[in-house]
């Protein structure tokens, strides 16, 4: 079966510190990634989705970049964390079709 | 991307009582439509889902009805319990060009009462 692992699963980060989160998935190839940012009391916001290695797709601008070195691996970084970019930080996978299942989350709050 | 409208924001059931959660879209392409469960600090989890030439949908105590001309679809929870209380979001998705993008509702927060 599949198994989709993120961490940390909480971070506290200072502004102006660099960021990376990992997201990696278990159990099948070539899935779709994607990254998404919920807001306190908010749906979740597309921010990246990759169909294979190094392909990234962004979906809104701002201060984080994603990168996918390897099949099942999905990365979310930032240079330089913004006050505004606290939040929980939820990758999920999909096999080319409609189901997307998400993985635990990452709690991220910026002081 | 369009939005998907989602209502209410927060529902409050008896137990043993039906749970109903409404959402409306705009882009007709959008031809998968999920409905997804959220406790309080995980990842949401898949719940149940429709494809737009069906009109209902029903797994065990949860039903989709989707009315296609309307651009609406709702989920129904029947003898809905206090293990239900959660966060759902309903989602509308867009298969174009194979990157298969969820669109969210914005949430409905359900407590199911004694």
């Amino acid at each position: 079966s599949q198994t989709i692992h993120q961490w940390p699963a909480t971070l506290v980060q200072p502004v102006g510190s660099p960021l990376s989160l990992e997201c990696t998935v278990e159990g099948t190839s070539n899935p779709n990634l994607y990254w998404y940012r919920q807001a306190a009391g908010r749906g979740l916001q597309l921010l990246f989705y990759s169909v294979g290695i190094g392909q990234i797709s962004s979906e809104v601008p701002q201060n984080l970049s994603a990168s996918r070195p390897q099949d099942r691996q999905f990365i979310l970084s930032s240079k330089k964390l913004l006050l505004s970019d606290s939040g929980f930080y939820l990758c999920a996978w999909s096999l080319q079709g409609y189901e997307q299942y998400f993985g635990p989350g990452t709690r991220l709050t910026v002081t | 991307q369009q939005q998907v409208k989602q209502s209410p924001q927060s529902l409050i059931v008896q137990k043993g009582g039906i749970s109903i959660i409404n959402c409306a879209y705009e882009n007709t392409a959008f031809d998968y439509f999920p409905w997804y469960q959220q406790f309080p600090g995980k990842g949401p989890a898949l719940l149940i889902a429709i494809r737009p030439d069906v009109s209902e949908k029903k797994e065990g105590r949860f039903t989709i009805s989707f009315n296609k001309s309307a651009k609406q679809f709702s989920l129904h929870i029947m003898d809905s319990q206090p293990g239900d209380s959660a966060t759902y979001f309903c989602a509308a998705l867009f298969s174009g060009a194979g990157s298969y993008q969820l669109t969210f509702g914005k949430g409905t927060k359900l407590s199911v009462i004694p």
